[in-house]
């Protein structure tokens, strides 16, 4: 079974300051990670994934995060963010071999203040 | 195309009663799961279905959550006799399809959820 922990509930952060949201996951076999993003009143987008090789990986609107497998760790980083990326994230694992489900932790608030 | 779309998008309803979700996946894809995003319990995986089949209902909470899927397309979740802690935004998502035990990945895409109120 996997299990994923983020630590933070919350993130307050000004605009323009730097942010690492961060995700860590238990689980016996290998596994792909995720970070999705909801934004208020929209329904979840992939923000961006890790399946194999690189283990720094980016997404288009400048969020990159990088696995760790011995620490067992997916942070979301971004060096600069704006008041347009205030929205919960979540961090997913799934099991390559398994049946494609997400298992989710419990999401993480970022809020970007001007 | 289209994307996944979901029905009701707000059901309002009293302890007791039975509900029903409506998802339609996108055209094509053959994966489909269910969600419940609650506020006690986050996001958790309720059930997948890889054509009209559910190989996997592990996540479903109890004998009063049930789900259907017919012509390998939409699908139904229902609830019976509602209680109050099903109150819940339900999220489908669709991928293309999915072949337990092999490593192939297919992004699964949401929909925009049902948000559930169980007075």
């Amino acid at each position: 079974a996997q299990s994923v922990t983020q630590l933070d509930s919350q993130v307050p952060v000004f605009e323009e300051a730097p942010v690492e949201l961060r995700c860590n996951y238990s689980s016996s076999v290998s596994v792909y990670l995720f970070w999705y993003v909801q934004y208020p009143n929209q329904g979840l987008q992939l923000l961006l994934k890790y399946l194999s090789g690189s283990t720094l990986v980016e997404s288009i609107n400048g969020f990159e995060a990088e696995f760790n497998k011995s620490q067992t760790s997916f942070h979301l980083r971004k060096p600069s963010v704006h008041i347009s990326d205030t929205a919960e994230y979540f961090c997913a694992v799934s099991a390559p071999s398994n049946t494609g489900k997400l298992i989710f932790g419990q999401g993480t608030t970022l809020q970007v203040k001007p | 195309g289209a994307g996944v779309s979901q029905s009701p998008s707000n059901k309002v309803t009293e302890k007791g009663k039975d509900v029903e979700l409506r998802c339609d996946p996108i055209s094509g894809h053959t994966a489909l799961y269910w969600y419940r995003q609650s506020l006690g319990q986050g996001l958790e995986f309720l059930i997948y279905f890889q054509g009209n089949s559910a190989p996997d209902k592990s996540g479903l909470p109890s004998d009063r959550f049930s789900a259907e899927r017919t012509g390998g397309s939409v699908s139904t979740l229902t609830i019976q006799r509602t209680q109050q802690e099903d109150s819940a935004v339900y999220l489908c998502a669709s991928s293309a399809s999915r072949y337990p035990g092999t490593s192939l990945y297919n992004e699964q895409f949401f929909g925009p959820g049902t948000r559930l109120t169980v007075l």
